[in-house]
């Protein structure tokens, strides 16, 4: 298993501002991804975290918008930019230690973000 | 674009009940279906991982079954308790997408 700490856990923002969510896992994993839950909707991945290059991003999510980093195997922030009410999501780290998603991944706990 | 539907949406029963419900997707190029619950506030919990045609796991009272070639699986829980109560998200890997996809989750409450 992986245990996998987010920061923050809920934060009400301003419109126009930058939050950025930080993920710290207990140990080395071979993916990071971090995905998004608009209010009724389905988790949607947002891009994958990868370590020493530019993430990978999903259709419909760009980098300018929601920046990544992962500067090592154990950790990853997503910065939320130039915030709108639509934005107002649940954001998840998760991870998996395959390339091939046939095992579990496992989640973080989740940054509950609401733009105000 | 692929699509995993998940049915019912929500679901109410008394303690008790034993209940079930239904995740589908393509059944083309299939290569794992993944089970999680997910309580208000928690990450969410891996249930299973399922990879082969008319797999059948468990995990003490929720059990899950696996039908590749018509693009289905059941989750079953028996005799729910209150501590049940949560979303139950399955998702698909699908290799042409090479990420997991979800469905929007049935949502499970059950009363005392």
């Amino acid at each position: 298993s992986a245990v996998i700490s987010q920061k923050p856990s809920r934060d009400i923002c301003q419109r126009g501002t930058s939050l950025t969510i930080q993920c710290q896992v207990d140990s080395q994993v071979t993916m990071m991804f971090w995905y998004r839950q608009q209010p009724g909707q389905s988790l949607t991945l947002i891009a994958t975290a990868n370590q020493g290059s530019e993430a990978t991003y999903e259709s419909g999510f760009v980098i300018d918008k929601f920046p990544i980093s992962r500067p090592n195997l154990t950790f990853s922030t997503l910065t939320v930019s130039n915030m709108s009410p639509e934005d107002s999501s649940i954001y998840l780290c998760s991870v998996s230690r395959d390339r091939e998603l046939g095992n579990t991944i496992y989640f973080g706990e989740g940054s509950w973000l609401t733009v105000v | 674009i692929l699509n995993v539907e998940q049915s019912p949406q929500s679901l109410h029963v008394q303690e008790g009940d034993s209940t079930n419900f239904t995740c589908s997707f393509p059944s083309s190029n299939f290569y794992a279906l993944h089970w999680y619950r997910w309580e208000t506030a928690k990450s969410p919990e891996a249930l299973f991982v399922m990879t082969l045609n008319g797999d059948e796991k468990k995990k003490g009272r929720i059990s899950a079954t696996l039908n590749t070639k018509e693009g289905y699986s059941y989750l079953y829980i028996k005799g729910s308790q209150p501590e049940d109560s949560a979303t139950y998200l399955c998702a698909l890997y699908h290799r042409s997408q090479g990420n997991l996809i979800f469905g929007k989750g049935t949502k499970l409450s059950v009363k005392p």
